[in-house]
């Protein structure tokens, strides 16, 4: 059985850094086929990718916010780990990490369950 | 970046319609395009991949079609369970710039 599950703050103030751990189960972080992603969504809007992670250690990033993220795993530990620094009040938002099968399409087909972040003083 | 927009932002249906909603690609992404539910406080999930591959035990009675830039997503007869959010996401852009549409809401009538 696949499952994700992400830890973090609740709570983080404008510019602290916020660090977030994805836990995953049911599929290893060394399997080729499979990558893991962050995503958020504010409240009421929209799903927004932030970054992912494979396999082979290679990351990507969203263009807008490339400078403040940074992803990493620790395969042993089944564990993603996503930073991002200078919070701001818009970064309010559920994260998502979610498995990402890299075949021949790209979709997401097992999600955690989300975690919300609200940034405030 | 690609940017993908959907109509209508949100409508109002009854069980049983037959309902269609549209996702545009601002350029041509073939057929690299998901489908995804959410439901209100819950995670998104994967209805149909490749712009009409449905995904393992997701119902029938969903469908996707289109390629290039012009995409729908058709459930032929709304289930109760069906009332919800749907995001169009674009793949043609991996590994990076992976865009969702606005989402549509699906509310009952």
């Amino acid at each position: 059985q696949v499952t994700l599950k992400e830890s973090g703050p609740v709570l983080v103030k404008p510019t602290e850094t916020l660090t977030l751990t994805c836990t995953v189960s049911g599929f290893s972080l060394s399997n080729a086929r499979m990558g893991v992603s962050w995503i958020r969504q504010p409240p009421g809007k929209a799903l927004e990718w932030l970054a992912h992670i494979f396999s082979n250690d290679e990351k990507s990033y969203s263009t807008s916010l490339k400078s403040r993220l940074t992803i990493s795993k620790d395969t042993s530990k089944s564990q993603v780990v996503l930073t991002m620094t200078n919070m701001d009040p818009v970064d309010t938002a559920t994260y998502y990490c979610a498995r990402l099968v890299v075949v021949a399409a790209k979709f997401w087909d097992y999600w955690g369950q989300g975690t919300l972040v609200t940034v405030s003083s | 970046a690609i940017r993908m927009t959907q109509s209508p932002s949100s409508f109002s249906a009854s069980t049983g319609d037959r309902v269609t909603i549209t996702c545009r690609a601002s350029q041509g992404i073939s057929s690299y395009l998901a489908w995804y539910q959410q439901k209100p406080g819950k995670a998104p999930k994967l209805l149909i991949y490749a712009a009409s591959t449905l995904q393992s035990g997701v119902p029938s009675r969903f469908s996707g079609s289109g390629s290039g830039t012009d995409f729908t997503l058709t459930i032929s007869c709304l289930q109760s369970e069906d009332f919800a959010t749907y995001y169009c996401q674009q793949y043609y852009s991996y590994p990076r710039g992976l865009t969702f549409g606005g989402g549509t809401k699906v509310e009952i009538k």
